[in-house]
């Protein structure tokens, strides 16, 4: 089946760095990524929409200049959280559409997540 | 009205019991709909889809109620690892996978 590859699989860094997080598809073209973000009890927010050869869509509320995203092939998505605060500790989950699943476009694999704490 | 809402739970239930989850979408162009399930820390993993009425795989099964605009999940014959949280997807603004807020089933001995 579909398969997401994400990385880092967690992070500690300190306050003011940037960190990076990969996220890739391995055997299918992913046009389209999305970006959640899930902070503990709370469900997953979509953070922004990355497609490929296009600058990405934020939702809302999330500061494009902060939280950077690059979708520069069909196989990779990157999410750059810039500047990092203690108030950015979360969990980060990229996932992918796979038009080749059951279910078509709509059917989401997702990453294994990214654990960012910011010390 | 939020997009997705379900109920957090916890739904605190005895091994073999059945057990059931609403879902309610205010999207009511939604076509396809997605039961996914969340361990603790970890990401998210399609459990079921549905399409039109319903699915049904083992224990699991999902209806969807256009009426009404709801999806709801029947699990029956609970096991201690179906403990997790159960996550509906619906399509949103722009066909963009929203999701509930989750419900968190704990299954006892």
């Amino acid at each position: 089946g579909a398969v997401v590859s994400q990385h880092p699989s967690w992070v500690i860094c300190k306050s003011g760095t940037s960190v990076k997080i990969e996220c890739r598809s391995l055997d299918f073209q992913a046009t389209t990524m999305f970006w959640y973000r899930q902070f503990p009890k709370q469900s997953l927010m979509l953070m922004a929409t990355s497609n490929e050869g296009s600058k990405a869509t934020y939702e809302q509320g999330v500061e494009k200049d902060k939280f950077l995203i690059n979708h520069a092939s069909l196989t990779l998505s990157t999410l750059t959280v810039t500047s990092a605060h203690p108030e950015d500790s979360s969990f980060y989950i990229c996932s992918a559409r796979d038009p080749g699943q059951l279910g078509g476009a709509n059917v989401l694999t997702f990453g294994a997540g990214s654990r960012l704490t910011v010390l | 009205r939020k997009e997705v809402e379900q109920d957090p739970g916890p739904f605190n239930v005895p091994e073999g019991a059945t057990v059931a989850f609403n879902c309610t979408y205010s999207n009511s162009a939604s076509q396809s709909f997605f039961w996914y399930r969340q361990d603790c820390r970890k990401e998210p993993k399609l459990l079921m889809s549905v399409y039109s009425s319903g699915n049904e795989d083992g224990r699991f099964t999902a209806q969807l109620n256009r009426a009404s605009q709801y999806i709801s999940l029947l699990i029956r014959d609970s096991k201690l690892s179906d403990s997790a949280t159960y996550l509906c997807v619906a399509p949103g603004g722009s066909y963009i996978p929203t999701f509930g807020r989750g419900t968190s089933l704990i299954v006892h001995p």
